[in-house]
């Protein structure tokens, strides 16, 4: 069965440090999500990706975050300047349409030092 | 925005035992999933159930749209079972997510 994969699986960088996190969608996927979960809360919608734009972002997703689809299968997201506060789990999710399953995958753990 | 509220935060359960988890949202959604997060902080699908009945083996889910609320029931817990659940309700293109239910299945 298709999965969503991100690499790498846990980050450790220092503060102002500029990160890219990476996504592989599931293949027919047309919608391209990124979450974050700092540790012990929920999970945060950051942005949603559609036929190469960004659709909605919410309020975290400010000018030191960015998301990259550089080829046909990858989806990146970037932290140009880490700060403490950025230190979470990121998943990256997919769908087809825009209304049905988000699927999701295993993670990165950003720490930031 | 919409709201999502789960309940109950926390639940201890024995093994064998039956519990149910309830999500309430405050606006009509076009999305509902049920996710098990394992204690490696993955994200489990389990149902994507905007309205209806689904089961899978020992879960199953039940949504009322016009009531804006989902129950996940869990049968005969196992302890492969515990970690965090977490609805999340879709709003136009993002999910909107619970704090999650904490579950503890003793052997």
């Amino acid at each position: 069965e298709p999965e969503v994969t991100q690499t790498p699986s846990h980050q450790v960088t220092q503060m102002g440090q500029e990160v890219i996190l990476r996504c592989v969608p599931i293949s027919n996927h047309l919608y391209f999500y990124w979450y974050r979960q700092i540790l012990g809360q929920k999970v945060e919608f950051l942005v949603s990706f559609y036929n190469n734009e960004i659709s909605e972002k919410s309020e975290i997703f400010d000018d030191q975050f960015s998301v990259e689809r550089p080829d046909g299968s990858n989806f990146t997201l970037k932290i140009r300047s880490t700060k403490l506060e950025d230190s979470a789990m990121y998943f990256c999710a997919s769908g087809r349409d825009s209304q049905e399953t988000q699927y999701f995958g295993p993670g990165t753990r950003l720490l930031v030092l | 925005g919409i709201q999502v509220e789960q309940s109950p935060p926390d639940l201890i359960l024995q093994e064998g035992a039956n519990s149910t988890l309830r999500c309430n949202f405050s606006d009509s959604v076009n999305n509902l999933q049920w996710f098990h997060q394992n204690p490696w902080g993955q994200l489990i699908n389990l149902f994507y159930i905007p309205s209806g009945t689904k089961q899978n083996r020992r879960l199953s889910a039940t949504t009322v749209a016009t009531e804006r609320y989902s129950l996940l029931y869990i049968s005969s817990s196992q302890t492969t079972d515990s970690g965090v659940y977490f609805c999340a309700v879709g709003d136009n293109r993002k999910l909107i997510w619970g704090l999650g239910t904490s579950l503890a299945v003793n052997p």
